[in-house]
């Protein structure tokens, strides 16, 4: 089993400023690697697939980077509404897919 | 516009049985990758179980044997038939459509199962 190990567990910023959450895998998953967004009540969005590429409608100060085992989600200047959960999700060993177990994003 | 609407939770007993159905619109089922994602209190998400479009079906392990994926080409849903079910099956469960990338590109709003006796 593929494990995903997201860091860091918390992360408290302010507005404007940049984000920066890990997703580190406990072996290769190529860039078979998705986020998502999740705000308190509400279903998961997905932000990035095959680890850099954005879904419709995900603003650019959303980027994905990394392959292999180290992944990096970056949110360039904070906004408001983008203080929430985020979770990497890793499809490799298809047919079965694992999650991380999350980074919460706090405001400052 | 793709919509998928979760329902059939509620409080069940240890042991008991439920059947989650997710009503899908504005996409074919059976022409696509589906899966069940579930959340338990408070907690991150778990992949639960998914069919593809062949029919094939998977299930996570804390699943296996007790859980069964299916779906009603006739009525466009989804459905998850959980027997047996424990304490630790407490969660929201989502359905989820599958992108040609593998990632769970479109998501319903949950339905809540609360097993407790």
């Amino acid at each position: 089993e593929i494990v995903l190990t997201q860091s860091p567990a918390t992360l408290s910023l302010s507005p404007g400023e940049r984000a920066t959450l890990s997703c580190r895998a406990s072996q290769s998953v190529s860039s078979y690697l998705a986020w998502y967004q999740q705000k308190p009540g509400q279903a998961p969005r997905l932000l990035i697939y095959d680890a850099s590429n954005r879904a419709t409608g995900i603003p650019a100060r959303f980027s994905g980077s990394g392959s292999g085992t180290d992944f990096t989600l970056t949110i360039s200047s904070l906004e408001p509404e983008d203080f929430a959960v985020y979770y990497c999700q890793q499809r490799s060993n298809w047919p079965l897919f694992t999650f991380g177990q999350g980074t919460r994003l706090e405001i400052k | 516009e793709v919509q998928l609407v979760e329902s059939g939770g509620g409080l069940i007993q240890p042991g008991g049985s439920l059947r989650l159905s997710c009503a899908a619109s504005g996409f074919t089922v059976s022409s696509n990758y589906m899966s069940w994602v579930r959340q338990a209190p408070g907690k991150g998400l778990e992949w639960v179980s998914v069919i593809y479009s062949g029919g094939s079906t998977y299930y996570a392990d804390s699943v296996k044997g007790r859980f069964t994926i299916s779906r009603d080409n006739s009525k466009n849903t989804l459905y998850l038939q959980m027997n047996s079910l424990r304490a630790e099956d407490t969660a929201v469960y989502y359905c989820a459509v599958i992108s040609s990338s593998w990632a769970f590109d479109y998501w319903g709003q949950g339905t809540l199962v609360t097993v407790s006796s």
